[in-house]
This record gives C-alpha cells, structure tokens and sequence, in this order.
C-alpha cells in the first residue's frame, strides 16, 4: 500500500533563510507526487507537481522540489523564505494503483522575522 | 469560477444525530473525494468516486455514506455522529488523468463538532 511520510512535524526558520521539507514515499509502481500548501482556515492549495519528465519541479513562488526515483523521495526546497511562507505543507502520492491520492501528515513551517 | 463548493462550514451535532455535507464542483471533474483531516495525521480519505454511479472506499469510510448521482454533487452522510467524527471535512475533485488522480481542488473544509 503507499504511504507518505514527512520527517519533520514542525520547522521553525528565520526569514530569509533557506528550507527544505523533507518527503519519502512507497510506491511499487510509478507515481504522480504533490505538494500542497494549507494557510490558516482554509483549504489546501497545489504548490507543485511531478508527473512526469524533468525531476526538477518549481513553484511559481521561489520553491522546488526533486523527484529522486531511488530514494523514494520528493524534498521541497526554498532558497530563501518569507514570513508569508509560514502555513502547513503537504506532501501526496498517487499511483497506478487505484484512484487514491495519499497525503503525508504535514509539516508546518513558520516563519519568523 | 466557483471551483469546488462545500456546505455547511461549520456544524455542531449531537451523537447519534445525522447530517450530510455537501459538496458541488463546476469543473466538470470525473474525480471526487472526501477526505478529513485531524491533527498530526494529514489528512485521509474516506470515500471517493471516479464517476457518476461509482463509489469506492478509502482509508476511514466506517460511519460514512456516499453516493454520486451527477458528475457535480458528492454529499457525504454521517448515518449517526460519534464523538470520534469532530474533524474538518474537505471535498476534492480532479480530472482522470491517464488512470490516476491529477491535482485535486479542494473546498473550504466544513467544521465538525460533535458533542
């Protein structure tokens, strides 16, 4: 069965310093892999996706992330963070496997100035 | 654009009571769910449906119905709330991309209490 885990449950940076989210799925077959962003009191929102191609995925607003195959694993990176960064991140796997997209438990990144 | 709407954002019930969640998209999506999320856990999937008159399972359907009468509504009836069922709700859809699910939409989350 697949299963998504993020290492890390909550991480504190300061503004303007670089972050990475860390993801790790398992999956016997190909997968299509998500991060999702959740600010306060509203819904979750698509950051970025790897379908296919390229494993090198970027945001619009200054994140990434690489897929790697054989660590099983899709990092979400970002250079440089804003106070308006702080929100919960997602990670999500969907497979061939049935249509079912399996979330992570989250990390909340916050931001301080 | 409207996207994906649900129905109503919050609800306090009594166990035992019923209730069903609404949940309308406008994106013409093969694709519905209902996931709920609590705390530390992320968020599972309860039920999901690949297209009018399908449904299927997902990782917590127990104390949950489904149907999918058009490709727009998805409601989700709890037949009678239990404490254990104080979650937020989120309904998403996605188009049928090659077999799996795409990016998912998602609503607002309805806020459920039950007392």
């Amino acid at each position: 069965a697949q299963s998504v885990t993020q290492l890390d449950s909550q991480v504190p940076v300061f503004e303007e310093a670089p972050v990475e989210l860390r993801c790790n799925y398992s999956s016997s077959v190909s997968v299509y892999l998500f991060w999702y962003v959740q600010y306060p009191n509203q819904g979750l929102q698509l950051l970025l996706k790897y379908l296919s191609g390229s494993t090198l995925v970027e945001s619009i607003n200054g994140f990434e992330a690489e897929f790697n195959k054989s660590q099983t694993s899709f990092h979400l990176r970002k250079p440089s963070v804003h106070i308006s960064d702080t929100a919960e991140y997602f990670c999500a796997v969907s497979d061939t496997g049935g249509f079912k997209t399996i979330f992570g438990a989250g990390t909340r990144l916050f931001v301080k100035a | 654009n409207a996207g994906v709407t649900q129905t109503p954002k919050f609800q306090v019930l009594k166990t035992g009571q019923s209730m069903t969640l609404q949940c309308a998209q406008d994106m013409n999506h093969e694709y519905m769910s209902w996931y709920r999320q609590d705390p530390g856990m992320g968020l599972r999937l309860i039920h999901y449906s690949v297209g009018a008159g399908i449904t299927d399972q997902g990782e917590v359907p127990n104390g949950y119905n489904v149907s999918r009468s058009t490709t727009e509504d998805f409601p989700l009836r709890l037949l009678s709330a239990a404490p254990s069922q104080t979650s937020v709700y989120f309904c998403a859809s996605s188009r049928n991309l090659l077999g799996r699910t795409g990016e998912l939409f998602f609503g607002e989350g309805s806020r459920l209490t039950v007392l």
